[in-house]
């Protein structure tokens, strides 16, 4: 079983539009947890931390279920600017594991 | 500020060359150091990881090796390279959490 499974889209949606992805992961012993953006042919960035409380920073809110292994990520008003691969992360033990990540087209 | 330095950008090498690719983080010290590999179309597979001088971990068997010499600088290297090698790899540090790349580099074995 994948340490970090997320649905690999493509999501396409228009701008404007509020859209969702989700993230599970496998060993409850994980302590930290990201979102990454990926462009294009470019490395990835992080986009945000996940924290058990749920975060937000402008546009984007991130929510942890430790129960439910489970991470979200929403982002609210789409620009065309948020296309791109969001990768969900899952540290523990000086490792990162990553999802295969969630593609992201916004149309005009 | 920390800065992590990733060359070259791109590569094309023939199957049977050998291969070094070299990484360098500036502004913190004893930083945790990896090596990933992002095929065409697919997620990032971690090759290697190290947290100290000389003290490499590999995740998967393959013809790739690192090196650690500095405190601040990890070598991926290969005596000789596959068809299969080819694949964009990134260097990333780490102060613990969370992880921060280098631009990569896009190699193409012919």
């Amino acid at each position: 079983r994948k340490e970090v499974e997320q649905d690999p889209g493509p999501f396409n949606v228009p701008e404007g539009a509020t859209v969702a992805f989700n993230c599970t992961y496998s060993n409850s012993a994980s302590q930290s947890f990201f979102w990454y953006r990926q462009d294009c042919r470019k490395e990835p960035k992080l986009l945000m931390s996940v924290y058990s409380s749920g975060n937000e920073d402008g546009r984007f809110t991130a929510q942890l279920n430790r129960a439910s292994q489970y991470i979200s990520l929403l982002i609210r008003d789409s620009k065309l600017s948020d296309s791109a691969t969001y990768l969900c992360v899952a540290y523990r033990g000086n490792q990162f594991y990553f999802g295969t990540g969630t593609s992201l087209t916004v149309i005009p | 500020s920390q800065t992590i330095h990733q060359w070259p950008a791109t590569l094309v090498q023939p199957v049977g060359s050998p291969l070094s690719l070299e990484c360098t983080v500036e502004g913190t010290s004893n930083p945790n150091l990896y090596w990933y590999r992002q095929a065409a179309g697919r997620g990032l597979q971690l090759l290697f990881y190290s947290v100290g001088i000389g003290q490499i971990s590999s995740e998967v068997p393959q013809n790739l090796s690192a090196s650690r010499p500095q405190d601040r600088q990890f070598i991926l290297s290969s005596k000789k390279l596959l068809l299969s090698d080819s694949g964009f790899y990134l260097c990333a540090w780490s102060p613990g959490s969370p992880l921060h790349f280098g631009n990569g580099t896009r190699l193409t074995v012919t």
